[in-house]
């Protein structure tokens, strides 16, 4: 069974660029869900993606947008980017009607913006 | 609003001391709370969930409805348990949408 897997695993941007960080859910998941996790702080959730729809959102501005394939891999693109943005980007996926809330995270994308 | 708190940022204790991670949370309705751990190296996996009543390495967890809080024990700390503790709330009706604390280091020193 693959776990859930993620690109790049590091990556440095400027100010004002746009970033597109993907993920690969485990296998059998069709649901996927992204979080950002500031240095010393817990994740925070940004938004979920299920079956290729945005199903929940966190308190993250429009310039954070994603998308899911219909082979449930996502991605998550932020546009006009900023320096608060630096943080590691964790992908984690779930089951179909996982009722018991069980997320399996990937290693994450460290995203550093200059 | 939903948030969960975790007031320790670092805990240290011996080998074979008792462990208690603190874990409060605010939610209007029923909550599910869980414990996340990530080890040196590893991704954040679950520990344990409130709901299954289970004990896993040794870990256990009461949710006190009454004090809202969730705190994680154990009886006897063992050096392979350092690692990083994260107390989720599951946000009601979403099943990605967990609501973590800051996260407490456990350090267990031989």
């Amino acid at each position: 069974e693959t776990g859930v897997t993620q690109s790049p695993t590091h990556l440095i941007k400027t100010r004002g660029q746009q970033v597109t960080l993907r993920c690969s859910s485990q296998s059998g998941h069709n649901t996927v869900s992204w979080y950002q996790q500031a240095l010393g702080q817990g994740p925070q959730f940004i938004f979920q993606y299920y079956r290729e729809e945005e199903n929940g959102r966190g308190n993250f501005p429009p310039r954070f947008s994603g998308l899911q394939f219909p082979n449930y891999s996502s991605e998550l693109n932020v546009n006009a980017l900023e320096l608060d943005d630096s943080a590691l980007y964790l992908c984690a996926s779930s089951t179909p009607g996982h009722l018991t809330g069980e997320l399996f995270f990937g290693e994450g994308s460290r995203l550093t913006v200059l | 609003a939903q948030r969960v708190t975790q007031p320790e940022k670092l805990l240290s204790v011996f080998k074979g001391a008792p462990v208690e991670l603190k874990c409060n949370y605010s939610y209007s309705g029923s909550p599910e709370l869980f414990w996340y751990v990530q080890y040196s190296r590893q991704r954040l996996q679950l520990l344990l969930r409130h709901i299954s009543r289970e004990s896993i390495k040794g870990f256990t967890a009461d949710l006190n409805k009454g004090e809202t809080s969730f705190h994680l024990k154990k009886p006897f700390a063992q050096e392979e348990d350092s690692a990083m503790y994260y107390c989720a709330l599951r946000g009601s009706g979403n099943t990605g949408k967990l609501i973590f604390g800051q996260g407490t280091t456990l350090q267990v020193k031989p």
